[in-house]
């Protein structure tokens, strides 16, 4: 099993573009999360999931999109970036409510 | 927003050293309290998932405790090593799907 993959690892974006961060895991699971690791800040959910087809907003939503057409996939699309995204997103998924969360590798990206 | 207060913030102590985190959180909509080891430039991975007032939990030289009631969580580490250098996380449930990550405590052990 590969677990919960990211892709890009790092990734420069200019003001105002747009961009996917994809999000794949091969464990079956139902649960699927964003999150955003700002420095002091811990980490904050962006949006999540509970199964394909459903999705539901997080702490700090604004800004971004998601979609889930598969058990597989959890794309986070950044529509019109803005310097106050620049962070480390981790992707994350869990069997179901409760159970223990398996994280991606994260995607580092700045928006200059 | 749930308040997730963990202390202390940072931590150092030297090789051999036991030591204790404390992590509290509201006691209402209870039904999970989940400890991450968070290493520097890696991804969160799971400790322990403990869901019962009173549970222990214990994964070599690093425990767990866990009272729902009044809603707080020790995290203990005996006999410190090098290794256990990170950042840990407590994440009590945001809501009835979803988990709040505290700001953890970051601990350094210095040989």
């Amino acid at each position: 099993n590969a677990g919960v993959t990211q892709t890009p690892k790092f990734r420069i974006l200019k003001i105002g573009q747009s961009m996917t961060l994809q999000c794949t895991q091969d464990m079956n699971h139902n649960y699927m999360y964003w999150y955003r690791q700002d420095p002091g800040m811990g980490l904050k959910l962006i949006y999540y999931s509970v199964g394909a087809g459903i999705t539901d907003k997080g702490e700090v939503p604004n800004g971004y999109n998601v979609s889930r057409s598969t058990t597989e996939d959890f794309p986070l699309r950044l529509e019109l970036a803005a310097p106050s995204q620049t962070s480390v997103y981790f992707c994350a998924s869990s069997l179901r409510r409760g159970y223990e969360q398996y994280f991606g590798p994260g995607t580092r990206l700045t928006v200059t | 927003i749930l308040n997730v207060e963990q202390s202390p913030q940072s931590l150092h102590v030297q090789e051999g050293d036991s030591t204790n985190f404390t992590c509290s959180f509201p006691s209402s909509n209870f039904y999970a309290l989940h400890w991450y080891r968070w290493e520097t430039a890696k991804s969160p991975e799971a400790l322990f998932v403990m869901t019962l007032n009173g549970d222990e939990k214990k994964k070599g030289r690093i425990s767990a405790t866990l009272n729902t009631k009044e809603g707080y969580s020790y995290l203990y580490i005996k006999g410190s090593q090098p290794e256990d250098s990170a950042t840990y996380l407590c994440a009590p449930p945001g809501g009835s799907e979803k988990l709040v990550f505290g700001k953890g405590t970051k601990l350094t052990v210095n040989p």
